[in-house]
């Protein structure tokens, strides 16, 4: 069964910092992987997605992701973090049943102190 | 091009009634999926609904049901309601043809209170 694990529920960083969401996942075969972020009273919109190409996934607002094989990990990294990046993250792992339904970690809150 | 659309945004219900919601998915999408999100917590599948039917449910109990009608629009319906039931709810469209890969589109969610 597909999982994934988010190793931090809060990461603090000030503005202009790098910014790092770890996350590990677990699956029986070659998952599709995504990050996904919600701001207060919004819904969810895709931040990057890893299908198999690319190792290093490139996604918006400056976000992007490794995907590593022999640490079954798919951090999130972002060179400066800005104001506006504070919001929810969610680690996603994508269910290799006909639905593709989409796993769910539990969560990372960004905070992005002045 | 209005994206995922759902109504109502709040409900406040309590215990013991029933409740429907409903999702218009992303134009040239043909599968919806819905979502629980608890406080604090991540989404969880619900289940997953294409061509009218449920091809995929996840472990929730049998008060929850739905349906997908012609236009690809999709309702969630919750009997019995609980107090745990209290969640935002999320509806997801998708392309079914695009297989794995493609990404599924939230809409802004319902947020259903069971007092």
């Amino acid at each position: 069964a597909q999982s994934v694990t988010q190793l931090d529920s809060h990461v603090s960083v000030s503005e202009g910092t790098p910014v790092l969401l770890r996350c590990n996942y677990s699956s029986s075969y070659s998952p599709s992987l995504f990050w996904y972020v919600q701001h207060p009273n919004k819904g969810l919109q895709l931040l990057l997605k890893y299908t198999s190409a690319a190792t290093l996934v490139k996604g918006i607002n400056g976000f992007e992701a490794e995907f590593k094989k022999s640490e079954t990990s798919f951090h999130l990294t972002k060179p400066s973090a800005h104001m506006s990046d504070a919001a929810e993250y969610f680690c996603v792992v994508s269910g290799m049943d006909s639905s593709y339904k989409l796993i769910f970690g539990s969560g990372t809150r960004l905070l992005v102190r002045p | 091009d209005a994206g995922v659309t759902q109504s109502p945004t709040h409900l406040i219900k309590t215990r013991g009634q029933q409740v429907t919601l409903r999702c218009s998915p992303k134009s040239g999408h043909d599968t919806v999926s819905w979502y629980q999100q608890a406080l604090g917590q991540g989404p969880q599948f619900i289940f997953q609904y294409y061509e009218e039917e449920e091809r995929q449910r996840g472990n929730f109990p049998d008060r929850f049901s739905g349906h997908q009608f012609p236009n690809y629009s999709s309702e969630l319906n919750v009997n019995a309601l609980l107090l745990g039931d209290s969640a935002l709810y999320l509806c997801a469209s998708s392309s079914m043809g695009l297989a794995a890969y493609n990404e599924q589109f939230f809409g802004p969610g319902t947020r259903l209170t069971v007092l």
